[in-house]
C-alpha cells in the first residue's frame, strides 16, 4: 500500500492564479481531511470527507474547496491564490465505521508546500 | 484562550538523556490524547495514543494523562539521534460525524550524539 499520497510536492504560485492539490489515498478509508502547517502554529483543519460526496468545512474554509466523488481522492482547489495560502498542505485519512470508540489514527501524506508571490 | 497548548521548544538533549514534553488543554470533554512525531519535511506520523488518565508505555516512549489537571506528558528514554523531529500533541472529541483532531503547536527536539 502507498497510503496516503499528494502531487505536487512542490509549487509556486502568482497572486490570483488557480490550482488543486491533489490527494489519494488506497486505504479504502471513509474519512479524509485537508490541513495546513504554518511555522508556531500547528495544523490547522481546511476541510473534511465523511465519504464519498460528503465535505464540510473546517476551522480555516476560506478560499479553498473541495470535493469527494470518489473514497480515494479528495482534492483541494485554491481559486485565487494568496500570500496568506503560502503554507504547507497535509492530507491524511481514517477509517471509522461502526459504533463503538475509535482512537480515528489519522494517517498523512507527505505533504504539499505551496509559496504564493 | 488556545484549546492545546504546547512548549514549542526547540529543546536541545544529549545522546541518552531523559526528554519530556508537555501539552496542555482547557477542553474537559477530550477523550483521547495522542502524540504525533513528524520528521523534517514530511508528515505527522502517530507516536502514541492514550484514551483515559494514566501511564501508556512502549518501548521508550511513555505517554501519561493528567485529565484532573488536565494535562499530558510524553517522556522519551535513552534518547536517540533518530528521536530528533517535532512532536504534535493532539486530543479528540470523539463523537458524531466530527471528529476532529485539535492539535498542539509542536515541540521541536534535537537529540545530540
Amino acid at each position: 500500500n502507498a497510503g496516503v499520497t499528494q502531487t505536487p510536492k512542490f509549487r509556486i504560485l502568482k497572486i490570483g492564479q488557480s490550482m488543486t492539490l491533489q490527494c489519494t489515498q488506497d486505504m479504502n478509508h471513509n474519512y479524509m481531511y485537508w490541513y495546513r502547517q504554518d511555522p508556531g502554529m500547528g495544523l490547522k483543519l481546511i476541510y473534511y470527507s465523511v465519504g464519498a460526496g460528503i465535505t464540510d468545512k473546517g476551522e480555516v474554509p476560506n478560499g479553498y474547496n473541495v470535493s469527494r466523488s470518489t473514497t480515494e481522492d479528495f482534492p483541494l482547489r485554491l481559486e485565487l491564490a494568496a500570500p496568506s495560502q503560502t503554507s504547507v498542505y497535509f492530507c491524511a485519512s481514517s477509517d471509522r465505521r461502526g459504533g463503538g470508540t475509535s482512537t480515528d489514527t489519522q494517517y498523512f501524506g507527505p505533504g504539499t508546500r505551496l509559496t504564493v508571490l | 484562550q488556545k484549546e492545546v497548548e504546547q512548549d514549542p521548544g526547540p529543546l536541545s538533549v544529549p545522546e541518552g538523556a531523559i526528554v519530556s514534553l508537555n501539552c496542555t488543554y482547557s477542553n474537559s470533554a477530550f477523550q483521547y490524547f495522542m502524540w504525533y512525531r513528524q520528521y523534517s519535511r514530511k508528515g505527522p506520523e502517530l507516536l502514541m495514543y492514550t484514551y483515559s488518565s494514566g501511564n501508556k508505555e512502549d518501548g521508550r516512549f511513555t505517554a501519561q494523562v493528567d485529565k484532573s489537571s488536565k494535562y499530558i506528558s510524553l517522556f522519551i528514554r535513552d534518547s536517540q539521534p533518530s528521536d530528533s523531529a517535532t512532536y504534535l500533541c493532539a486530543m479528540l472529541h470523539y463523537g458524531g460525524a466530527t471528529n476532529k483532531l485539535i492539535f498542539g503547536t509542536g515541540t521541536l527536539l534535537a537529540v545530540q550524539p
